[in-house]
C-alpha cells in the first residue's frame, strides 16, 4: 500500500529553527509537495520537489532524499503566524497526490 | 480574481438526502478535483476532472457523483446522505502541467445525522 508519515504535532519556540519530517512509500514517485493549512482554512502550496537536494524559498526550505523516501521542510525565524499544519504530499507513478494527515505546529512565545 | 468558490460553508443532512456542493473557479484551470479531511487522516480524493465534459473516481468515490459540463464548474453531488460522509469537502483546482500546485476553495462543513 501508498504510505506518507509525519510527525502529529512538533512544538517550536517563536524565532527558533523547526525541520518537519516526511517518508514516503508510494507505487513510483513524481514529485513531493508540502502545503500549509492554517485551522478552519484551506490548504495553501508551499514548495515542491522533484530532483534530490534542498530548495529554499524565503524563510522556508524543503529538502528531498528520494533513494531514502524522505523529504523534510525546515522553517526559519519562527513567527507566531507559522502556527499551522504543514500537509506532505506525494504524487504517485498515477500521476495523483497521495497525502499525509499533517503535522501540527505549535509555536510559543 | 475570485479563484475558487466554494458553497456553502456549512451544512447539516438528516441521513438519507440528497444535496450537491458547488464549486467553480475562474483561473481558467483544466483540472478540478474533490477532496474530503477527516481528523488524523491525510485528504481523500473523491474525483477528479481534467477537463470539461472529463471525469474519474478518485480514491473515495462511493456515494457521490460529479459533472463538468464547463470549465468553470465541478459540482458534487450526495446522492444519499450517511453519517460517514461527515467530513469537510474541499474543491481544488490546478493549471495545466502544474496541477498539483492546488488552489483550495474554503471548504464545506458538512454533518450528517
Amino acid at each position: 500500500g501508498q504510505n506518507i508519515d509525519q510527525p502529529t504535532e512538533m512544538t517550536a519556540t517563536e524565532g527558533a529553527i523547526v525541520q518537519i519530517n516526511c517518508t514516503y512509500q508510494t507505487s513510483g514517485f513524481n514529485g513531493l509537495f508540502w502545503y500549509q493549512q492554517h485551522a478552519g482554512e484551506a490548504p495553501t502550496f508551499l514548495s515542491y520537489n522533484v530532483l534530490d537536494g534542498l530548495e529554499e524559498k524565503g524563510r522556508f526550505s524543503s529538502f528531498l532524499s528520494r533513494s531514502k523516501g524522505y523529504s523534510y521542510l525546515l522553517l526559519k525565524e519562527l513567527q507566531m503566524k507559522d502556527s499551522a499544519s504543514y500537509l506532505c504530499a506525494v504524487r504517485d507513478s498515477n500521476y495523483q497526490l497521495i497525502w499525509g494527515a499533517g503535522t501540527k505546529l505549535i509555536i510559543k512565545p | 480574481n475570485a479563484g475558487v468558490t466554494q458553497t456553502p460553508k456549512f451544512q447539516v443532512l438528516k441521513t438519507g438526502q440528497s444535496m450537491t456542493l458547488q464549486c467553480a473557479q475562474d483561473m481558467n484551470h483544466e483540472y478540478m478535483s474533490w477532496y474530503r479531511q477527516d481528523p488524523g487522516m491525510g485528504l481523500r480524493l473523491i474525483h477528479y476532472s481534467v477537463g470539461a465534459g472529463i471525469t474519474d473516481q478518485g480514491e473515495v468515490p462511493n456515494g457521490y457523483n460529479v459533472s463538468r459540463s464547463t470549465t468553470e464548474d465541478f459540482p458534487l453531488r450526495l446522492l444519499s446522505a450517511a453519517p460517514s460522509q461527515t467530513s469537510v469537502y474541499f474543491c481544488a483546482s490546478g493549471p495545466s502541467g502544474e496541477w498539483e500546485k492546488l488552489f483550495f476553495g474554503s471548504g464545506t462543513q458538512l454533518s450528517v445525522l
